[in-house]
């Protein structure tokens, strides 16, 4: 089976630096992934790692290491409209693959 | 860009009522995916199918099925629905290969009374 744990909730403000971490059990790993949800919207891809290091992508970044089976977010010069749920989620929307999902967590940044 | 389309934003159906939940993307992607989402627990895969006619159980189908007669169309069917399936549920879809990327429909808010 599968099994992701991030913390539920992170709070920070304008400017500031944040780490959202993820772990994850399962078999068949093809990737860790990161989706943004604003209230009321649908979740929208931010980033994907599949391969050990860094990705960056503007302000933020992902970071994955496979031995651990560990990742995180990193979001950088926070942003009011940063505030949003945010997700991890293992495997890629591949014929092979399914995309489970992490239960999230919700980020508010503080003025 | 992508469009991933669901047919009601809003829905409200009586016990016992058979409910369909339609989705339509327009990118001609092989993967479409149900998820159904509640407060604290995050995204759950209930149906996820790889091609037309194909489909493949998720974390949870119970009370579920769902049916794929056409690549751009994936519906979700609620054979017997009941207050517990009382949720937002929301269809993605994504083209095959490892470096892709699911793109999400806005939504549908089910209540059952």
């Amino acid at each position: 089976g599968q099994s992701l744990e991030q913390p539920s909730e992170v709070t920070a403000v304008e400017g500031a630096i944040v780490q959202i971490n993820c772990t994850y059990q399962t078999s068949g790993f093809y990737g860790l992934s990161w989706y943004q949800q604003h209230d009321g919207g649908a979740p929208t891809f931010l980033s994907y790692n599949a391969l050990d290091g860094l990705e960056e992508t503007g302000r933020f970044s992902s970071f994955l290491s496979r031995s651990d089976s560990y990742g995180y977010l990193l979001l950088q010069e926070l942003q009011m409209k940063d505030s949003a749920s945010y997700f991890c989620a293992v495997g890629r929307g591949s014929t092979l693959g399914r995309l489970y999902f992490g239960r999230g967590t919700q980020l508010t940044v503080w003025p | 860009d992508v469009k991933v389309t669901q047919s009601s934003r809003y829905l409200v159906k009586r016990t016992g009522e058979k409910v369909f939940l339609e989705c339509v993307q327009d990118m001609d992607h092989e993967n479409m995916f149900w998820y159904r989402q509640d407060p604290g627990l995050g995204l759950r895969l209930i149906y996820f199918s790889y091609d037309v006619k194909m489909k493949e159980k998720g974390d949870i189908p119970e009370g579920y099925s769902v049916s794929r007669e056409k690549k751009e169309r994936f519906s979700l069917i609620l054979e017997s629905a009941s207050t517990n399936q009382t949720s937002m549920y929301l269809c993605a879809s994504a083209p095959t290969g490892l470096d892709t990327e699911a793109f999400f429909g806005q939504g549908t808010r089910l209540t059952v009374v």
